[in-house]
């Protein structure tokens, strides 16, 4: 059974393109997290997301952020018009309960840089 | 809003050494706190998990406390190797939602 697979591993945008990461969570897992660790910081939630629905997404900036895990198909977080502040390391996590408990599994993280 | 501290934010310790890393959090409403590990360009790996009614957890020579009440917990390891520098985070879930609250962490070095 994989684990939590992101990709790309290392991404590297200059200001005003677009960035989108991708995340596959694991086998039987329905419930995806992203999160973000700006350089020096901890973790910060961003958003949670079941199959087709945004469930919180109050951790995500007002612009520019945006979230979907589809159907079918890995859960995508794209951030339009990338500034020097976006570079971070962004995590993805996926568990099979809405209860999170030692059920959570994090992916290795897409380090994105703007320049 | 809940806030998660870690203290210290590093330590330099020879090795053989026990220790012990703290977590403080402000709002005792938690379902339950959780200590991971991180290395360099890595994930987060999950140590151990103490539920809200529980006072402590024990894998191998990691023993993590909670108290509640007082919003604080540690994590002792013992005997510490090289092989256990990375960096500790403490997260707490609470029973509002399904998110992990993080703290900054503790970068742990052991030396040879």
């Amino acid at each position: 059974n994989a684990g939590v697979m992101q990709n790309p591993r290392h991404l590297v945008r200059r200001r005003g393109q677009e960035a989108r990461l991708r995340c596959s969570p694991m086998k039987g897992h329905s419930h995806v997290y992203w999160y973000r660790q700006l350089p020096e910081e901890g973790l910060k939630f961003m958003v949670y997301l079941q199959k087709e629905n945004i469930i919180d997404e109050s951790g995500m900036p007002k612009e520019r952020f945006s979230a979907e895990f589809p159907k079918e198909g890995p859960s995508i977080l794209r951030i339009q018009q990338v500034v020097r502040g976006d570079s971070a390391a962004y995590f993805c996590a996926s568990s099979p309960f809405q209860t999170l408990g030692n059920t959570i599994y994090f992916g290795e993280g897409s380090w994105l840089t703007v320049v | 809003k809940q806030e998660v501290t870690q203290i210290p934010a590093a330590l330099s310790v020879p090795e053989g050494e026990n220790l012990v890393l703290n977590c403080s959090f402000t709002d005792s409403a938690i379902y339950n706190l959780q200590w991971f590990r991180q290395d360099p360009g890595k994930g987060l790996t999950s140590l151990l998990l103490i539920q809200s009614s529980q006072r402590e957890q024990t894998s191998g020579r990691l023993n993590a406390s909670l108290d509640k009440s007082s919003g604080r917990s540690t994590l002792y390891i013992a005997a510490s190797q090289p092989g256990d520098s990375a960096t500790y985070l403490c997260a707490v879930e609470e029973t509002s939602g399904s998110r992990l609250t993080f703290g900054e962490g503790t970068q742990l070095t052991v030396n040879p």
